[in-house]
């Protein structure tokens, strides 16, 4: 019963270009949360998604970062652009329908490094 | 907006002493608490959970962790630490009806054999 799933483990990018992180939810999981976490710092909300739909970006930059579902396929968090400061591990957690009684269940993340 | 304070930041403890990190949380109404945990080069991984009910909440691999309402803490405990606890320990939070976790800084735990 394979978990969350998350690609790359690794990215490296250069500033000004576009860095595209995958997330594969659990198995029968329709409901998609980002979050980031800057060095020495917790994990923070970005962005809650359902298939084809953004229900909370509220933690998500207002420029250069966007979130996606679709309805086949993985979700994919794009930052256009990057800068040094993009520079962080990124997780996905997967839920398996609207309700805070639902646990998340987190991927390995994406280390993004930006030279 | 809700907030989640880790106050021990590093914690080194020697194997079968007991632990207890802190955990506390601003906010005023109803609110599901989490401890997650993430061993070296692994995921996220949940230890615990309260959502109502009896406040003395028992996880995984003997934790166990109490939600005292009036002090808005929800402290992580575990009577005898073993190596393999070495971890980075995350204490969240969420408002009933809101779907996003509030996290805590973390506290980085080093159990010495």
């Amino acid at each position: 019963n394979a978990g969350v799933m998350q690609n790359p483990r690794h990215l490296v990018r250069r500033r000004g270009q576009e860095a595209r992180l995958r997330c594969s939810p659990m198995k029968g999981h329709s409901h998609v949360y980002w979050y980031r976490q800057l060095p020495e710092e917790g994990l923070k909300f970005m962005v809650y998604l359902q298939k084809e739909n953004i229900i909370d970006e509220s933690g998500m930059p207002k420029e250069r970062f966007s979130a996606e579902f679709p309805k086949e396929g993985p979700s994919i968090l794009r930052i256009q652009q990057v800068v040094r400061g993009d520079s962080a591990a990124y997780f996905c957690a997967s839920s398996p329908r609207q309700g805070t009684a639902d646990t998340q269940y987190f991927g390995p993340g994406t280390r993004l490094t930006v030279l | 907006a809700q907030s989640v304070s880790q106050h021990n930041h590093h914690v080194i403890l020697s194997e079968a002493a007991s632990l207890e990190l802190g955990c506390n949380y601003s906010y005023g109404g109803t609110v599901n608490l989490f401890w997650y945990v993430q061993y070296p080069g692994q995921h996220l991984q949940l230890l615990l959970k309260y959502f109502s009910g009896d406040p003395l909440v028992k996880g995984i691999k003997g934790f166990e962790a109490e939600f005292i309402k009036s002090k808005f803490s929800f402290n992580l405990r575990k009577p005898s630490v073993q190596w393999s606890d070495t971890a980075e320990y995350f204490c969240a939070v969420n408002p009933l009806g809101n779907e996003k976790l509030t996290f805590g800084t973390g506290t980085r735990l080093t159990i010495i054999p």
